[in-house]
C-alpha cells in the first residue's frame, strides 16, 4: 500500500530537541518533493517545511527557520525533521506529506501524523 | 505571505444537502488552489487540486471553482462520510498557506 508513516513524536521540554521520521512505502520516494505540515490543538493546518527530490534544497516557515531542519535519506525511503530549541508554540500533530506537481503543486499523500507536546 | 480566509468556519447540514465553502486569497493566486478533507485521527486527503481538478478516487459530488482570489468547494448530495473538516491551500508562493478550516457537522 502506498503510504507515509510518521514516528518520533513525544513529550519534550521547552528548549529541547526531537527528531521526527517518516517512512515511505510502495512508491519511488526519490521521485517526489516532501513536506512537513503541522496542526496545533484546536487549530488548522500549517505548512512547516519542504525538501526537493535529492535533498539539495529546502524551505521553511519563518517561525522555525534556524531551529528545524528537514532532511531525507532516499536509500532508506525516509524523511526527517530535526527540531531544536522547541517552544510551547511547537506543540502540534506533525504530518509528513508528499508535495506533488500536476499543473499546480499540492499535497497528494499524507501520513496520519505524530504528536509533539512541548511542556515542562 | 498570502492569507487565505475560509468561510464559514463551521456549518450544519443534513445528509443530501448541497454545501458550499468559500476561500478568499489576500492576493491573486491564479488557479493554484487545492482543497483537503480531514477527519479526526486520519490522514488529511486531497479532494481538488488546481482549483477544479478532481483527485483520483474522489467522488464527483465534490467540485471546485474560482480563480485569482475567490474560490469555492461545493459538495452536492452530502453523504454521512462527508462530515469532516475542510481546508483550502494556496501553492502560488511560499509559504504555502492554508485557510483556517471549515467544520461540516450533522444537523
Amino acid at each position: 500500500e502506498v503510504q507515509l508513516v510518521e514516528s518520533g513524536g513525544g513529550l519534550v521540554q521547552p528548549g529541547g530537541s526531537l527528531r521526527l521520521s517518516c517512512a515511505a512505502s510502495e512508491f519511488t520516494f526519490s521521485d517526489y518533493w516532501m513536506s512537513w505540515v503541522r496542526q496545533a490543538p484546536g487549530k488548522g493546518l500549517e505548512w512547516v517545511a519542504n525538501i526537493n527530490k535529492d535533498g539539495s534544497g529546502e524551505s521553511y516557515m519563518d517561525s522555525v527557520k534556524g531551529r528545524f531542519t528537514i532532511s531525507r535519506d532516499n536509500a532508506r525511503n525516509s524523511l526527517y525533521l530535526e527540531m531544536s530549541n522547541v517552544g510551547v508554540e511547537d506543540t502540534s500533530m506533525y504530518y509528513c506529506a508528499r508535495w506533488y506537481y500536476n499543473e499546480a503543486w499540492y499535497f497528494d499523500l499524507w501520513g496520519r501524523g505524530t504528536r509533539v507536546t512541548v511542556s515542562s | 505571505d498570502i492569507q487565505m480566509t475560509q468561510s464559514p468556519s463551521s456549518l450544519s447540514a443534513y445528509v443530501g444537502d448541497r454545501v458550499t465553502i468559500t476561500c478568499r486569497a489576500s492576493q491573486s493566486i491564479g488557479r493554484s488552489l487545492s482543497w483537503y478533507q480531514h477527519k479526526p485521527g486520519k490522514a488529511p486527503k486531497v479532494l481538488i487540486y488546481r482549483t477544479s481538478s478532481l483527485q483520483s478516487g474522489v467522488p464527483p459530488r465534490f467540485s471546485g471553482s474560482g480563480s485569482e482570489t475567490d474560490f469555492t468547494l461545493t459538495i452536492t448530495n452530502l453523504q454521512p462520510e462527508d462530515f469532516a473538516d475542510y481546508y483550502c491551500q494556496q501553492s502560488s508562493s511560499t509559504p504555502e498557506t492554508f485557510g483556517q478550516g471549515t467544520r461540516v457537522e450533522v444537523k
